[in-house]
Formats: structure tokens, sequence, C-alpha cells
């Protein structure tokens, strides 16, 4: 079975600076996709970024990028000039190629100093 | 268009009483999903339909039923609600087609916090 694992439950950090948030999954698929979601307080779920496992260009989306690592299956997300609008929960998630299911990770808190 | 909605948003029920969520959406997408989310877990499958007609069990399918009689609408029921169900409900739904990534990303309706005494 599909494994997503985010380690940190919470990180911090300064408005303007940039902050990595981790991922790691496990799968024996070779086709598959990997998806950033955000949460903020009002509870709605945003998709920020995804990665097609077949693409090597990691993606990038305005301030978010992703740092796919295959081999490592690593799935970072970077969030540049970090704005108080960032502050929320964030979850990475998986999904097979040909199974619309996806597998979330238990999710991370980013707070955002002023 | 309204997307994915959500009916009730919150409710509080006792325990062994019965309810149900309905989930809408409006953009003629084939597959729909009922999540929950508890602290600490991350969102888990409940259950999940990939056409009018069709259900099937995802991760946490006990003490939950599902019915999808219209293609828009994907209803979760609670036939006896225990306290281990309180929880916040997510539905979403997807195209499910051809076309890749995009075809099944999925859209999230705005939850209902359950609460079970």
């Amino acid at each position: 079975a599909q494994t997503v694992t985010q380690s940190q439950p919470e990180m911090s950090v300064q408005e303007a600076e940039t902050v990595t948030l981790s991922c790691t999954y496990d799968t024996s698929e070779s086709d598959y996709y990997l998806f950033w979601y955000k949460q903020p307080p009002s509870r709605q779920m945003i998709l920020v970024i995804r990665q097609e496992a077949y693409k090597q260009q990691n993606a990038t989306e305005n301030r978010f990028s992703v740092n796919f690592q295959k081999a490592a299956k690593s799935f970072s997300l970077k969030i540049s000039d970090s704005q108080l609008g960032d502050a929320a929960m964030y979850f990475c998630a998986y999904r097979a190629g040909a199974n619309s299911k996806l597998t979330f990770g238990k999710g991370i808190t980013l707070s955002v100093r002023p | 268009n309204a997307g994915v909605t959500q009916t009730p948003k919150f409710r509080v029920l006792k325990t062994g009483q019965s309810m149900t969520l309905l989930c809408a959406q409006d953009m003629n997408h084939e597959y729909m999903y009922w999540y929950r989310q508890d602290p600490g877990m991350g969102l888990r499958l409940i259950h999940y339909s990939v056409g009018e007609g069709t259900t099937a069990k995802g991760e946490v399918p006990d003490g939950y039923n599902v019915s999808r009689l219209k293609k828009q609408n994907f209803l979760l029921g609670l036939e006896s609600a225990a306290p281990s169900q309180t929880s916040v409900y997510f539905c979403a739904s997807s195209y499910g087609g051809p076309g890749g990534a995009s075809s099944y990303e999925q859209y999230f309706g705005p939850g209902t916090r359950l609460t079970v005494t």
C-alpha cells in the first residue's frame, strides 16, 4: 500500500523568508502524481501544486516550487517570499496513475511571523 | 458555478442517532469521494464513486453507507452515530476522464463538522 509521510507537525517562518516543507512517500508504482494542498483556517482544501512522476522538471507555481527526488521518494514544497496568507495546514498527497484515489499525509501546520 | 457544496455545515448528534450528509457538484464530474479529517491523521477516504449508481469502499468505511442515485449527488449516511465518528467530513469530485493529472484533480467542498456526544 502507498504511504505518505510528513514527519514535521509544525513549522514557522518569518514573513518574506523562504521555508521548505518535507514529504516522503512509498510506492511500487512507476506512474503516479504528487500534490500539495493548502488548508487555511476556513477549512477549504486548495490545490497548490502538482507533480507528474514521469516529468524530471520540478513543478513551479509563482512563489511555490517543489523539489522532486524520485529515487529518494521525496517531494518537498518550497515557499518563497512567505506571506501572512500562507499560514495554513499543508498536506502532501499521492495518486497512482490510473487510480483516482488520493492518499494524504498527516499534514503540517505552517505559521508565518510578521 | 457553485462547485462542490455540502449540507449541513455543522451538526451535533447524540450517540445512536442517524443522519445523512449531502454532497452536490455542478461540474458534471464522474467521480465523487467522501473523506474524514481528524487531528493528526490527515484526510482518510471513507467511500467513493466512479459514476452514477456505483460506490466503493475506501480506507475507513465501517459505520458509514453511501449512495449515488444521481450523478451530481453523493450521500453519506451514518445509521447509528458513535463518538468515534466525531470529525470533519469533506466531499470531493473529479472529472475522471482521459487527460492525465488534470482530469483527476479533486475539487473539495467546504466540509461538515460533525460532533457525536
